[in-house]
């Protein structure tokens, strides 16, 4: 089945640093979707990418959708303390309506 | 609109039991995704139901099941229960069409 190589699997930065992470597989996606999840919580959707290339942003956030479609990248600008969680990068392939989700990056922000 | 509710948020079960969990879905969405999430496995996905029917199924075995009634509600079942079974179970929707999928909060279950 399709799987997503998420990196890196945790981060550890000062407040004000940026942050980049990635998600590659070897199977074409259609779509990329940028999650955040909150010790407690469900996963909360941050940004949605549906054109290869395509540049999207949401406040710090940026995310990006490869050129080839087998990869994402998201960027946090300016981190800041509440940044803190795991974020995941999920994609949808070729089966209708179902996405398959990285392992997650757990992200640490020192304040 | 009201997010995605899932109930109950916490269970603990034992070995050889059975449990549903509930998912009401965010109004006007028909299509209910649950997934198993584990620190070791991440989000493993279960089953995706639209308009009462299973759309999608993922590689759980068949004592994982789930429903989705007519007002969209959806509810899996888990039948004898196993150690392994203890995860986050959450289900997601979404509006038609649309592959970006809303959480809920998810039910904590643990088998002892």
């Amino acid at each position: 089945g399709q799987q997503l190589n998420q990196s890196p699997q945790s981060m550890f930065i000062q407040e004000g640093e940026d942050v980049s992470m990635n998600c590659t597989s070897s199977s074409i996606f259609n779509t990329w979707l940028w999650y955040k999840q909150e010790p407690g919580e469900g996963p909360v959707l941050l940004i949605a990418l549906y054109k290869a290339g395509e540049l999207t942003s949401n406040g710090r956030l940026t995310a990006q959708f490869g050129i080839t479609r087998k990869d994402s990248f998201l960027n946090i600008s300016a981190s800041i303390p509440s940044d803190v969680g795991i974020y995941f990068c999920a994609g949808q392939g070729s089966s209708n309506y179902k996405l398959t989700f990285g392992k997650g990056t757990l992200l640490t922000v020192n304040p | 609109k009201a997010g995605v509710t899932q109930t109950p948020r916490y269970l603990i079960k034992t070995r050889g039991q059975q449990v549903t969990l509930s998912c009401s879905p965010i109004s006007g969405h028909r299509s209910v995704s649950w997934y198993q999430q584990t620190p070791g496995q991440g989000l493993q996905f279960l089953f995706e139901y639209f308009s009462e029917t299973q759309r999608n199924k993922g590689n759980f075995p068949g004592r994982f099941s789930g429903r989705q009634f007519s007002n969209s509600r959806s509810e899996m079942n888990v039948s004898t229960l196993e150690l392994g079974d203890s995860a986050l179970y959450l289900c997601a929707s979404s509006a038609d069409g649309s592959y970006e999928q809303y959480f809920g909060p998810g039910t904590r279950l643990t088998v002892t």
